[in-house]
């Protein structure tokens, strides 16, 4: 069955440095591949998608890479403030369809 | 981008007993998804609901058990009957990022606890 793991439940980064998360997946094909944010209490909110056909995507201070190849993200976050602080976490999927496959995510906090 | 709202924000229900959650789009939207994300969980996609048709449920969920409705657009519900604490979840609904061309956009949530 498909498989979809993010590198670590939890990131300790210091105010400035860039934070860098992993998604790896298995038995699984995407057509493409997005990041979400999540605060406490709250629904996840759309950052980036990125298709198979793309190598990078840029959104302000986000990068998202995609190795089709080595089936992995990695997302960044250059210039990492405290706000920063959240939940984490990539989704495959495959079309429109809403059968989006989601990793448990990382909970990155960012120290001042 | 869609703006979502879901009702209630959370809940506190007894065992056997049905809570059904609300969800408005402001905007019309062909799809709307329902995700339930357990404790310590990722996200788990409970069913798709097209305005029209019945839902279309993913393993391991059964409409007796979520029953879904899509009266029109931009509105719909989901119920969770028969509760039981292995319930206990946060229950999203999504809808889909036309510009993406992918599911994107995310309700709050409902916080449901079954004691």
């Amino acid at each position: 069955s498909q498989k979809i793991e993010q590198n670590s439940e939890a990131l300790n980064i210091q105010e400035g440095k860039t934070a860098t998360l992993t998604c790896n997946y298995t038995n699984y094909s995407p057509a493409y591949l997005q990041w979400y944010r999540q605060d406490p209490g709250r629904g996840p909110v759309f950052l980036l998608l990125i298709r198979e056909n793309e190598k990078e995507k840029r959104k302000e201070r986000l990068k998202v890479t995609f190795d089709t190849t080595l089936k992995q993200s990695l997302f960044h976050i250059t210039a990492s403030q405290p706000a920063d602080s959240a939940t984490y976490l990539c989704a495959l999927g495959k079309g429109s369809q809403g059968n989006l496959i989601f990793g448990k995510g990382t909970k990155l906090s960012v120290k001042p | 981008s869609a703006v979502i709202s879901q009702k209630p924000s959370r809940d506190i229900c007894q065992r056997g007993t049905s809570l059904t959650i609300q969800c408005q789009v402001d905007s019309q939207v062909t799809m709307m998804f329902w995700y339930r994300q357990q404790p310590g969980q990722s996200l788990t996609l409970i069913a798709t609901a097209n305005q029209g048709s019945e839902a279309t449920y993913e393993s391991g969920f059964v409409i007796d058990k979520f029953p879904i409705s899509r009266p029109n657009l931009t509105f719909s519900t989901l119920t969770v009957s028969n509760m039981s604490p292995e319930d206990s979840s946060i229950y999203l609904c999504s809808v889909e990022d036309l510009l993406a061309g992918a599911p994107g956009f995310f309700g709050p949530g409902t916080r449901l606890t079954v004691l």
